[in-house]
This record gives C-alpha cells, sequence and structure tokens, in this order.
C-alpha cells in the first residue's frame, strides 16, 4: 500500500526559482494537506483542501500557492522560491476534517533554496 | 505565538525505564489531542490521542495523560525500548467553529532510548 507519495523527495533551487511539489493519495481520503518543518519549529501547515474543489490557508501559505487536482493529488508551488523556505515539506491527507481525524504523512520532500 | 508546546527538545532514558515526554498548551479550545512519532527521513505516523472529556488513554506500553485544568499532558512509554528512538509530536485540534480539522503541531522531542 503506497499511502501517500511525495515528489521529488530532494530539491535544491535558486532564489527566484519556481518549483512544484507533487502529492498523491491512494486512501480515498477526502482531505488533504501541506506542512513544513523546520527545526524548534515543528510542523506548520502551509495550505490544506478540506474536499474536492476546495483549499484554504493555514497557519504560514505565504509564498506558497496550492492545487486539488482531484481527489487523489494536491500539489504545492513556489513561484518564486526564497531560502527562508528551506525546510522539510510533508503531505498528509484523512477521511474528513471533522471530527478525531489522524492524518497519514507521506515521507518528506527536502527543499533547499540558495 | 506557540499554542502547542513542547519544552524538552531531547530526552534520553535507558532500555527498560520509563520516558515521559510533555506537552502544555494555551488554547483552551482545543478539545482533542493526538501524539505522533517520527524517525528520521521518514513521516510522522500517529501514535496515541485523547479525548478531552477524558483524563487518560492507554494503549499497549503507550499511556497519554491530559490535565485540562494545567492545559498539560503527557505521553508515558513504558518500558522504553530502543525502537522507541525517534521524534515525537504532540498536536492538538479545535472542533469549535472552524471546524476544519487544522492540527497544530508542538516543536518535537527527540527521545533517545539506550541499550
Amino acid at each position: 500500500n503506497a499511502g501517500v507519495t511525495q515528489t521529488p523527495k530532494f530539491q535544491v533551487l535558486k532564489t527566484g526559482q519556481s518549483m512544484t511539489l507533487q502529492c498523491a493519495q491512494d486512501m480515498n481520503h477526502n482531505s488533504m494537506y501541506w506542512y513544513r518543518q523546520d527545526p524548534g519549529m515543528g510542523l506548520r501547515l502551509i495550505y490544506y483542501s478540506a474536499s474536492e474543489g476546495t483549499t484554504d490557508k493555514g497557519e504560514v501559505p505565504n509564498g506558497y500557492n496550492v492545487s486539488r487536482l482531484n481527489k487523489r493529488e494536491f500539489s504545492l508551488r513556489l513561484e518564486s522560491a526564497a531560502p527562508s523556505q528551506t525546510s522539510v515539506y510533508f503531505c498528509a491527507s484523512s477521511f474528513t476534517t471533522l471530527g478525531a481525524n489522524v492524518l497519514t504523512f507521506g515521507a518528506g520532500s527536502r527543499l533547499t533554496v540558495l | 505565538d506557540q499554542q502547542v508546546k513542547q519544552n524538552s527538545p531531547s530526552l534520553s532514558v535507558q532500555e527498560g525505564r520509563i520516558s515521559i515526554l510533555n506537552c502544555d498548551y494555551t488554547n483552551s479550545m482545543f478539545d482533542y489531542f493526538l501524539w505522533y512519532k517520527k524517525y528520521p527521513a521518514e513521516g510522522p505516523t500517529f501514535l496515541i490521542s485523547i479525548s478531552s472529556i477524558k483524563d487518560k488513554n492507554e494503549d499497549g506500553r503507550f499511556t497519554v495523560f491530559l490535565n485540562k485544568s494545567a492545559k498539560h499532558l503527557s505521553l508515558h512509554i513504558v518500558p522504553s525500548q530502543p525502537g522507541d528512538s525517534a521524534v515525537y509530536f504532540c498536536a492538538a485540534i479545535s472542533h469549535g467553529s472552524s471546524n476544519t480539522g487544522k492540527l497544530i503541531f508542538g516543536q518535537g522531542t527527540t527521545l533517545q532510548v539506550k541499550p
């Protein structure tokens, strides 16, 4: 069972470059999320999608855009990368945003912006 | 403002002993709490949770305690095993007006269990 798959696993960008992180889940989950993990900061929510066709901002949305392409896929785009966006990015999914939902995470994508 | 805080960045315990990981929160609207465990180069995985209507939840070697008056929860691992060595994240959620299921995570505590 693949669960949540993220690509790429590693990426190095120069300041100002753009890129898209891809995420796909095969668990028929309705809700999907993008988090970033930074030392001493824990996991912070960037954007989430409660259901197909909807997206909403999390705690740290500035500098990012998202697309919920279909029920399975949720992509995160950096239009003009900045060194402050150097981080490990995690995609996650859950059946719902309601109730005591448990998130299933992907393995992460490590992004370095020079 | 950090709504969920794990003030101990790291913890080291001997195999077989108890590990106690602590978490404090500031938002009284949080009504559900979860612990996630993360190994290097992997995503976090769900470990155990507790509702605010309870003060204890147990699952095998793992027990979570909630003290609402102190806005504090703790994760007990007994007995600790070397395979428990990982980063542990505390997370909280409010099912209030926003009802969006946005988990708020703490900074994480790195547990090392020595053989």
